[in-house]
């Protein structure tokens, strides 16, 4: 069966480091997957699309890697700070309908 | 940017009433809007997709009678829960979708609505 799995579901680190996480789905040939940041009782907001032909994509201090034989994707962000501090999901568009798949997603906290 | 508005944001409501939530694109068309599910540290799930001028496609397990959905403009889709029972309590977002924009695939989400059926 088709799954999307964020293997973290929750990850720790100091303000000023490198967040580094995690998507891997299977049975999925997506042509693009997509990022969002979810806060605590809001919906999801896109941060950024990678195409399949695309290894890498930077917005700011966002950086998003992309492995289509791995069948990975890598969320980082760099210099993070506290504000960072939310749920990140990943998501392909592998429904009939076209409809975003998403993962559980990562809780991300960012401590001073 | 795209915004897409719900309303209301929570609601709660007695065992066996209905309950209608709103999604609205507020500055574009959107052709086809989404209605998920979300429970608590799960992913958000498909119920249905909307679009505009047709009847809605559900998700299979999701019951098209008990949640209701129409799509009567390219600016508002609504979903209606009938007959709310506890287990329906949930996070229900909508999103919109642009089809005119390069990146098309692109969906924009609203805010979500906190139901919560006593």
């Amino acid at each position: 069966s088709q799954k999307i799995e964020q293997n973290s579901e929750a990850l720790n680190i100091q303000e000023g480091k490198t967040a580094t996480l995690t998507c891997n789905y299977t049975n999925y040939s997506p042509a693009y997957l997509q990022w969002y940041r979810q806060d605590p009782g809001r919906g999801p907001v896109f941060l950024l699309l990678i195409r399949e032909n695309e290894k890498e994509k930077r917005k700011e201090r966002l950086k998003v890697t992309f492995d289509t034989t791995l069948k990975q994707s890598l969320f980082h962000i760099t210099a993070s700070q506290p504000a960072d501090s939310a749920t990140y999901l990943c998501a392909l568009a592998g429904g009939s309908q076209g409809n975003l798949i998403f993962g559980k997603g990562t809780k991300l906290s960012v401590k001073p | 940017g795209a915004v897409v508005s719900q309303h209301p944001s929570w609601v709660i409501c007695k065992s066996g009433t209905s309950v209608k939530i709103e999604c609205r694109s507020l500055d574009f068309q959107a052709t086809t809007m989404f209605w998920y599910r979300q429970f608590p540290k799960q992913s958000l799930m498909l119920m249905a997709t909307s679009n505009e001028g047709s009847k809605a496609t559900y998700e299979q397990g999701v019951e098209k009678d008990k949640f209701l959905i129409n799509h009567a403009s390219l600016t508002l889709s609504t979903l209606t829960v009938t007959s709310a029972h506890p287990e329906d309590s949930s996070f229900y977002i909508c999103s919109a979708r642009l089809a005119r924009l390069a990146v098309r695939d692109t969906q924009y989400f609203g805010p979500g609505t906190r139901l919560t059926v006593l």
